[in-house]
């Protein structure tokens, strides 16, 4: 069966450090990768899609990049952190030309 | 632009009651409309999903209604229980191409005992 991790959990960082929140998938191969971000109130918000290793596309231009340096790892990094930044960060994947999006546990990042 | 717009933001039912939550969109290109539940703290997981092709769907409690014409679709929670309070998302995507998914802003469901 198909797994999807994401770490840390939860993580505080003061304004104007970096970050790298990972995610990775079990048990499949060449999976379509998603980044959103979740704030209070407005849904979820695509930030980063890929359909395979070194292909990324971002939807919305803002402080954040990513990353997908294996077939199941996907990276969302910062060099430097806004307040804005703050919110719960969800990872996602699915099976090629399949329907379903199976999301990750999040990660909770306070940015002070 | 939200491409699904999503109402109630917040809906309040008594136990055994049936919670209706309601999603509109416009681009009449989307083809899969899948609806999402979340608990505090956790990520979402998909509920159930309908194609535009048919107007109902049921799985146990749950149901989508779907109106092509209207462009609009619902989620029914029949006998509601304690253990169904959470936030809902309704969600909408063009093509399976990329998979790309458009997300209401949520419903947050509270069912009292």
């Amino acid at each position: 069966s198909q797994t999807i991790h994401q770490w840390p959990a939860t993580l505080v960082q003061p304004v104007g450090s970096p970050l790298s929140l990972e995610c990775t998938v079990e048990g499949t191969s060449n999976p379509n990768l998603y980044w959103y971000r979740q704030a209070a109130g407005r849904g979820l918000q695509l930030l980063f899609y890929s359909v395979g290793i070194g292909q990324i596309s971002s939807e919305v231009p803002q402080n954040l990049s990513a990353s997908r340096p294996q077939d199941r790892q996907f990276i969302l990094s910062s060099k430097k952190l806004l307040l804005s930044d703050s919110g719960f960060y969800l990872c996602a994947w699915r099976k090629a030309q399949t329907d379903t999006q199976y999301f990750g546990p999040g990660t909770r990042l306070t940015v002070l | 632009q939200q491409q699904v717009k999503q109402s109630p933001q917040s809906l309040i039912v008594q136990k055994g009651g049936i919670s209706i939550i309601n999603c509109a969109y416009e681009n009449t290109a989307f083809d899969y409309f899948p609806w999402y539940q979340q608990f505090p703290g956790k990520g979402p997981a998909l509920l159930i999903a309908i194609r535009p092709d048919v107007s109902e769907k049921k799985e146990g409690r749950f149901t989508i209604s779907f109106n092509k014409s209207a462009k609009q679709f619902s989620l029914h929670i029949m006998d509601s229980q304690p253990g169904d309070s959470a936030t809902y998302f309704c969600a909408a995507r063009r093509g399976s191409t990329l998979g790309r998914l458009y997300f209401g802003r949520g419903t947050q469901l509270t069912v009292w005992p």
